[in-house]
C-alpha cells in the first residue's frame, strides 16, 4: 500500500463551477501525477509534479491547474468545469525503480452536468 | 506519435483455459514497458516492467514477454480472480511520460 488518498471519491457538479480534487500521500515521494481515464482513450496525463511548487503539463492539461505547496498534497483544480471533464481522475506516485512503476489512488469520479 | 494498441479489447475464458493478451507499440526508442491490472472501481495496480527484447517476467499465473514491437501477457490456467482489465504502458527514451493502451478486459468464468 503506497498510502495514497484521493478526495472526494465521487462528486457531481454543474457546468461552470470550480472543482478541486485532492491527492494525499504519506510517504514523501517526489513525483506525483494526475491522470484521467475515459472510455476509448485509456489513461491520459493531465499534470505532474516533481517537487514542492514544481509542476508541469501533461498531454491533456487545458482547463486544469495544479498546485503542490507540501510534499504530501497535490491538488487538481478545474476552474470552470465543463461536461467534457466528466471522467474518473486518478492520482499516482512514482515509487518504484523505473519511472513507469506508478502506484495509483482509488480514483475520483467526477460528473459535470 | 507514440502508439500503444492492446488486443483483444475483451476476452472471455473458462477457468483453466490459458491465453495471451497483446500490447503492440510504436516508439522511437523504448525505455520501458509496463503492465498493470485494474479491478472495477479501483486504480491500476503495477505488475511488471520489461526493458529489452527477450526479457520475461513472471508472477503466479502471469508471464510477460517483450519483443521489439510488442509484448504479451500470458495467463496460464486462469482463475476467476484473474478477471480484471489489463493495461500496458510504454515509456519512450526521449520522453518523460507514459503512453497507456486502452486495456484488455479479461473475464474468467468458473
Amino acid at each position: 500500500d503506497a498510502g495514497i488518498t484521493q478526495s472526494p471519491r465521487h462528486k457531481v457538479t454543474e457546468t461552470g463551477t470550480p472543482v478541486t480534487l485532492r491527492c494525499h500521500q504519506t510517504e514523501n515521494h517526489r513525483y506525483m501525477y494526475w491522470y484521467r481515464q475515459d472510455p476509448g482513450h485509456g489513461l491520459r496525463l493531465i499534470h505532474y509534479s516533481y517537487g514542492v511548487k514544481d509542476t508541469d503539463k501533461g498531454e491533456v492539461s487545458d482547463g486544469y491547474s495544479v498546485s503542490r505547496s507540501k510534499t504530501e498534497d497535490f491538488l487538481l483544480t478545474l476552474e470552470s468545469a465543463t461536461s467534457s471533464q466528466t471522467s474518473v481522475y486518478f492520482c499516482a506516485i512514482s515509487a518504484g525503480l523505473a519511472p513507469g512503476e506508478l502506484f495509483f489512488g482509488e480514483g475520483s469520479r467526477l460528473t459535470v452536468l | 506519435e507514440d502508439q500503444v494498441t492492446q488486443s483483444p479489447e475483451a476476452l472471455r475464458l473458462q477457468e483453466g483455459e490459458s491465453s495471451s493478451l497483446n500490447c503492440s507499440y510504436t516508439v522511437s526508442g523504448l525505455r520501458g514497458l509496463f503492465w498493470y491490472r485494474q479491478d472495477p472501481g479501483k486504480g491500476p495496480e503495477f505488475l511488471f516492467t520489461l526493458y529489452s527484447a527477450g526479457e520475461e517476467k513472471e508472477k503466479e499465473r502471469l508471464k510477460a514477454t517483450l519483443t521489439k514491437k510488442e509484448s504479451f501477457l500470458h495467463i496460464t490456467a486462469p482463475k476467476p480472480e484473474d478477471s480484471a482489465t489489463y493495461l500496458c504502458a510504454v515509456h519512450e527514451t526521449s520522453g518523460s511520460r507514459l503512453t497507456f493502451g486502452e486495456g484488455t478486459q479479461l473475464t474468467v468464468n468458473p
